[in-house]
């Protein structure tokens, strides 16, 4: 079946602009994960959707940075004001009922965001 | 609080020798161990993990990862390394939410 997609998979970015990028988790999948990726570095957390429940939203950097996800499934991260270091890769990855923690994670291919 | 460590940055092994990439964790009680692997250009892609059982787990693409409860470890290992093993590597632990290490790349030198 279908895995995770991200859109865009590049954006540039002007330094001051708001930039949305989106995810499609996998159908049936309820956790939804955000994560920035820099320069083939490691993964920082930025956000967790649990299914119904309230967002973990300890990751995220600064209040430039906000996430929803609508009707359970696809969800939108927008980054505000954009910084240049805020350029990185933006991963998405979903995994069946959350309360189950020894699912694994999907990863779609990621959003490469480049701000000049 | 939970945690997990890659001690490597890179692990560079020569093609056909044995590979180990090394990860140790700290938890409060009795964790879910994961690793993940990113080819080049590629998203993370789901490898090998460790719910319960026997402590040695085997995963995709000849990976094998033992579980060590008192060293706290979770060292990934394959016996003949190919060159298109290389990639980063990452290992992951999960108590009440995923916690990712920083990663290890993978280099096998033909």
């Amino acid at each position: 079946g279908a895995g995770v997609s991200q859109s865009p998979s590049n954006k540039v970015t002007e330094k001051g602009k708001d930039v949305e990028l989106r995810c499609d988790p996998i159908s049936g999948h309820t956790a939804l994960y955000w994560y920035r990726q820099s320069l083939g570095q490691g993964l920082e957390f930025l956000i967790y959707f649990q299914g119904n429940s309230a967002p973990d939203k300890s990751g995220l950097p600064s209040d430039r940075f906000s996430a929803e996800r609508t009707g359970g499934s696809v969800s939108t991260l927008t980054i505000q004001r954009t910084q240049q270091e805020d350029s990185a890769v933006y991963l998405c990855a979903s995994s069946l009922d959350p309360t189950v923690i020894s699912y694994e994670q999907y990863f779609g291919p990621g959003t490469r965001l480049t701000v000049t | 609080a939970q945690s997990v460590a890659q001690p490597e940055d890179q692990v560079n092994v020569a093609e056909g020798n044995p590979l180990t990439v090394k990860c140790t964790y700290s938890v409060s009680g009795n964790p879910y161990l994961f690793w993940y692997v990113q080819y080049p250009n590629r998203g993370l892609q789901f490898l090998l993990k460790y719910i319960t059982g026997d402590n040695l787990v085997k995963g995709s693409y000849g990976f094998e990862a033992e579980f060590n409860k008192s060293q706290t470890s979770f060292h990934l290992k394959k016996p003949s390394a190919l060159v298109s093993d290389s990639a980063l590597y990452f290992c992951a632990v999960s108590l009440w939410r995923i916690i990712f290490g920083k990663g290890t790349r993978l280099h096998i030198l033909p």
